[in-house]
């Protein structure tokens, strides 16, 4: 595996549904991070993970959004009750433990919701 | 807060006309400032890291300089194949987080 995973690519649902998106990083990445992205704009960040433990969230983040890495390895970013406004390009990326700082990014997920 | 300002939003050359993009960054504590390049329905592709003011680094047709409030992304004699969003994004703290700015769009015709 020589890159970050994302899957489903592509997502289209109903206002008020829910959906999971997954992402594998690359292996012996353990800082896996969300950013959300709309037409237009730079990636915004949403939350990010050292090994399993969720270390940071953005304000972005409301309650209906929920992310989780069990055993530290994949990630899954759940939508609850989704709305129209949630429509973005949700982004996941990794950094290796050794290399640190730069991020390596998945080919991310469009969700449209309509 | 965090700022990054990138400018032009938009930019049209002519195959092998040179030109630069700009980001103005304004935070506390830099880390380092990325380079990453965006193309349509993709995820950003990593260029550059630069840690410090007066560092340059060069990859092919582009180079990118630093200063203490803005980075310099110098595309020479451009190719169709460089078209694409370029996008800077600032780096700080422990929790190496990203701030990006908005992109700017380069449109190179052939």
């Amino acid at each position: 595996d020589t890159g970050v995973s994302q899957n489903p690519r592509h997502k289209i649902t109903k206002r008020g549904q829910n959906v999971t998106f997954r992402c594998d990083p690359i292996s012996e990445h353990n800082r896996l991070y969300w950013y959300r992205q709309t037409l237009g704009q730079g990636p915004e960040f949403l939350t990010y993970f050292q090994n399993e433990a969720q270390l940071e969230k953005s304000r972005l983040l409301s309650d209906r959004f929920s992310a989780e890495r069990p055993k530290g390895s994949f990630s899954t970013l759940e939508i609850q009750r989704t709305e129209q406004g949630d429509s973005a390009m949700y982004l996941c990326a990794s950094i290796h433990k050794a290399q640190a700082e730069t991020q390596y990014f998945g080919p991310g997920t469009r969700l449209l919701v309509l | 807060e965090d700022q990054v300002t990138q400018s032009p939003e938009a930019l049209r050359l002519q195959e092998g006309e040179s030109s630069s993009l700009n980001c103005s960054y304004t935070v506390s504590g830099l880390r380092g400032l990325f380079w990453y390049r965006q193309d349509p329905g993709k995820g950003p592709e990593f260029l550059f890291t630069l840690y410090s003011a007066g560092e340059e680094k060069e990859k092919e047709r582009l180079k990118a300089t630093l200063t203490k409030k803005e980075s310099f992304l110098h595309i020479t004699a451009p190719k169709p194949e460089d078209s694409a969003t370029y996008l800077c994004a600032v780096q700080r703290g422990s929790n190496y987080k990203l701030t990006f700015g908005k992109g700017t769009l380069l449109t190179v015709n052939p």
